[in-house]
């Protein structure tokens, strides 16, 4: 069975710049999610998907940040402009539902010069 | 909100030596717990989990973890531990008031000396 895959694995840009992570969940997982994992600190949450439904987005800073998933498989979550506290690793998750276990996948390295 | 307080930010220990990472947790109502391992560079990967019944729970790798209601809290052990444990772990809560949602702790470095 696939994991999650996350693409891309690294990206450097400028601040100012957009930038896109994609998220494809294990095949059959309704629940999506995105984290944010500072250096040195545990994932938190960033927005959570029952199938296309964001149902837990409070802690995504909608000014800057946005998220989909359309047609309740893969996801996208955009940054936009990107500023240096930004430089984090994005991490994606899914779960057969929102009471399971999550399976995570290598993230995406996000550095914001 | 529940949250997590991992007690340790650092444990170093020689190969083949016993090792305990300290999780506690807290919550008004029931939770199910977890303990993830990251690699460098890598995603976590579940060691254990406690949803219910036994409250000795046993993982990949050799490590176990023992619930204790009482005392809230849940921490992992391996009796021997090898070079390649060397890595990043995080105990986390799920549910609670807050339905879905992980929530972790700061995370543990175990570092194996040779």
């Amino acid at each position: 069975e696939a994991g999650v895959v996350q693409s891309p694995r690294y990206k450097i840009i400028e601040k100012k710049q957009p930038v896109a992570f994609w998220c494809n969940p294990i095949s059959g997982h309704n629940t999506l999610y995105w984290y944010l994992q500072n250096l040195g600190q545990g994932p938190e949450l960033l927005i959570r998907y029952e199938n296309e439904e964001a149902v837990d987005d409070s802690q995504l800073p909608k000014d800057r940040f946005s998220a989909e998933r359309l047609k309740g498989v893969d996801s996208t979550l955009k940054i936009q402009p990107a500023e240096l506290g930004d430089s984090a690793v994005y991490l994606c998750a899914s779960s057969p539902r929102s009471d399971h276990e999550q399976y995570f996948g290598p993230g995406t390295r996000l550095t914001v010069t | 909100a529940q949250s997590v307080t991992q007690l340790d930010s650092q444990v170093p220990v020689f190969e083949e030596a016993p090792v305990e990472l300290r999780c506690n947790y807290s919550s008004s109502v029931s939770v199910y717990l977890f303990w993830y391992v990251q690699y460098p560079n890598q995603g976590l990967q579940l060691l254990l989990k406690y949803l219910s019944g036994s409250t000795l729970v046993k993982g990949i790798n050799g490590f176990e973890a023992e619930f204790n209601k009482s005392q809230t809290s849940f921490h992992l052990r391996k009796p021997s531990v090898h070079i390649s444990d060397t890595a990043e772990y995080f105990c986390a809560v799920l549910g609670g008031t807050s339905y879905g949602k992980l929530t972790f702790g700061q995370g543990t470095i175990l570092t194996v000396h040779p």
